[in-house]
């Protein structure tokens, strides 16, 4: 099955800072690339996602890049703000098949 | 349009006791997806149902079961609870089968068992 690894676990920037989490997996086949944001005692909110045929896609301040040669994609935060603090977990998934989540990463946006 | 919804939102249990969780999804969706959450483990996934049917799961013991009825919405059952089962069940519903899809998920349900 598909195995994801996420890094950093904890991250902290300074407001206005950027802010970068990298993932890799496993399956080369894996074709579709979500990420999360999950609020402490809220529920996971999809906040961008990518497919295999796209190397990058951008929403205002959040960008997700994707290198299918290494296995790797990333999320990145431009100028960071406060209400950007909470855990961000990536997910890969097999054509037709289940998401797997990544550990999650602890972003902190220090004032 | 509604959110997915998760009832109860809390639940304590006592060891052997069974419990069963309930997720209405988003109206539309026919996929429901079932995820538990933990601090050590993170997200893992438990199992997937589309029209009523089981298409994916996940690795965990025969204990843990689903279903889902003719209106997408969807339940999932712990028999003989271990104290390993506490954890927040997520349920997320996507238009489509698959994780390939967006999936929107739910407020949770915290199990605590004792």
């Amino acid at each position: 099955g598909e195995n994801v690894e996420q890094h950093p676990s904890t991250l902290s920037v300074q407001e206005g800072d950027s802010a970068v989490i990298k993932c890799t997996y496993s399956d080369s086949a894996s074709n579709y690339f979500p990420w999360y944001k999950q609020e402490l005692g809220k529920r996971p909110q999809l906040i961008i996602d990518i497919r295999s045929n796209v190397g990058e896609k951008k929403d205002q301040r959040i960008a997700v890049t994707l290198n299918k040669t290494a296995k790797h994609f990333s999320l990145h935060i431009t100028e960071t703000q406060p209400e950007d603090s909470a855990v961000y977990f990536c997910a890969a998934s097999l054509p037709a098949r289940q998401l797997t989540f990544g550990s999650g990463t602890q972003l902190t946006v220090l004032p | 349009k509604a959110g997915v919804t998760q009832t109860p939102r809390y639940l304590i249990k006592t060891r052997g006791q069974q419990v069963t969780l309930s997720c209405s999804p988003i109206s539309g969706h026919r996929s429901v997806s079932w995820y538990q959450q933990t601090p050590g483990q993170g997200l893992q996934f438990l199992f997937e149902y589309f029209s009523e049917t089981q298409r994916n799961k996940g690795n965990f013991p025969g204990r843990f079961s689903g279903r889902q009825f003719s209106n997408s919405r969807s339940e999932m059952n712990v028999s003989t609870l271990e104290l390993g089962d506490s954890a927040l069940y997520l349920c997320a519903s996507s238009l489509v089968a698959g994780g390939d899809y967006e999936q929107y998920f739910g407020p949770g349900t915290r199990l605590t068992v004792t």
